[in-house]
C-alpha cells in the first residue's frame, strides 16, 4: 500500500508569482483534500476533490484552484502569490463513502518572499 | 459557525508523567471525532470515535467521547520523549466532505 506523496517538498517564489503543488493519493482512495497550515495552527481546509470535480471549498479565494486526474492525482495552483500565503500545504486522501479516516502527505513548505 | 477548541495550547511534563489533552466542539450534525499526531510534517492518525465507539485505546494512548459535554480527551500514560508532538483533533460534520479542525496542543516531554 503506497502513501500519499506531495512534491516539491519545498519552494521558494516571490509575491505575485504563481505555484503549482502537486499530490499522489493513496492508493486506493478516490477522494483528495488540501489543507493550508501555518506556524502554530491547525490545519485550514481549501478544497476536496472527488471523481475529478471540485467537492467542496473552505474560506479561500479563487486564486486558488485545483485539479484531480483520472488517477486521483491532484493539483493546487496558487496565482498571484501573497506572503501569507507562506505556509505548510498538506493534501490528504480518503475514500468517499466510507468513514473519513484522512491520510496526510508529507506536505510542502511554500514560503513567499 | 463550526469550531473545534483544543485546550491546552501547549503542555510541558517530564518522562514518565500522565497527560490528559482536551478537545471540545460545536459541530452541526457531529459524525465523528479524530486524533492526529503531528512531529515534523504530516499528521498521523491516531483515533477515530463515533456514536458507535466512544472509548479507544492503544498502547498508552486512549481516548474518550463526551457526546453530552460536547468534547472529547486523549490520555497519555507513562509519556515518553518520543510522544513530543503537536496533536491534533478533527471533527466531520453536517457536510462529509471536510474536517474542522482545532488549534491542536503543542506536547513537549523532558527527559
Amino acid at each position: 500500500e503506497t502513501g500519499v506523496t506531495q512534491s516539491p517538498t519545498h519552494l521558494i517564489k516571490t509575491r505575485g508569482q504563481q505555484v503549482t503543488l502537486r499530490c499522489s493519493s493513496q492508493s486506493g482512495h478516490n477522494t483528495v483534500s488540501w489543507y493550508q497550515q501555518a506556524l502554530g495552527q491547525g490545519p485550514q481546509f481549501i478544497f476536496q476533490y472527488y471523481r475529478e470535480e471540485e467537492n467542496g471549498r473552505g474560506n479561500f479565494p479563487p486564486r486558488f484552484s485545483g485539479l484531480q486526474f483520472p488517477n486521483y492525482s491532484s493539483e493546487l495552483n496558487v496565482n498571484a502569490l501573497e506572503l501569507d500565503d507562506s505556509a505548510l500545504y498538506l493534501c490528504a486522501s480518503s475514500w468517499k463513502g466510507r468513514d473519513l479516516i484522512t491520510v496526510f502527505g508529507p506536505g510542502t513548505r511554500l514560503t513567499v518572499l | 459557525e463550526d469550531k473545534v477548541v483544543q485546550s491546552p495550547l501547549s503542555l510541558v511534563v517530564h518522562e514518565g508523567d500522565t497527560v490528559t489533552l482536551n478537545c471540545s466542539y460545536e459541530v452541526t450534525n457531529f459524525r465523528s471525532l479524530l486524533w492526529y499526531k503531528q512531529e515534523k510534517k504530516a499528521p498521523t492518525f491516531l483515533f477515530m470515535l463515533t456514536s458507535s465507539g466512544i472509548e479507544k485505546k492503544s498502547g498508552r494512548l486512549s481516548s474518550i467521547l463526551d457526546k453530552k459535554e460536547l468534547s472529547s480527551i486523549l490520555n497519555i500514560t507513562a509519556t515518553q520523549t518520543g510522544d513530543s508532538a503537536i496533536y491534533l483533533c478533527a471533527v466531520e460534520g453536517r457536510s462529509n466532505y471536510q474536517l474542522i479542525w482545532g488549534a491542536g496542543t503543542k506536547l513537549i516531554i523532558k527527559p
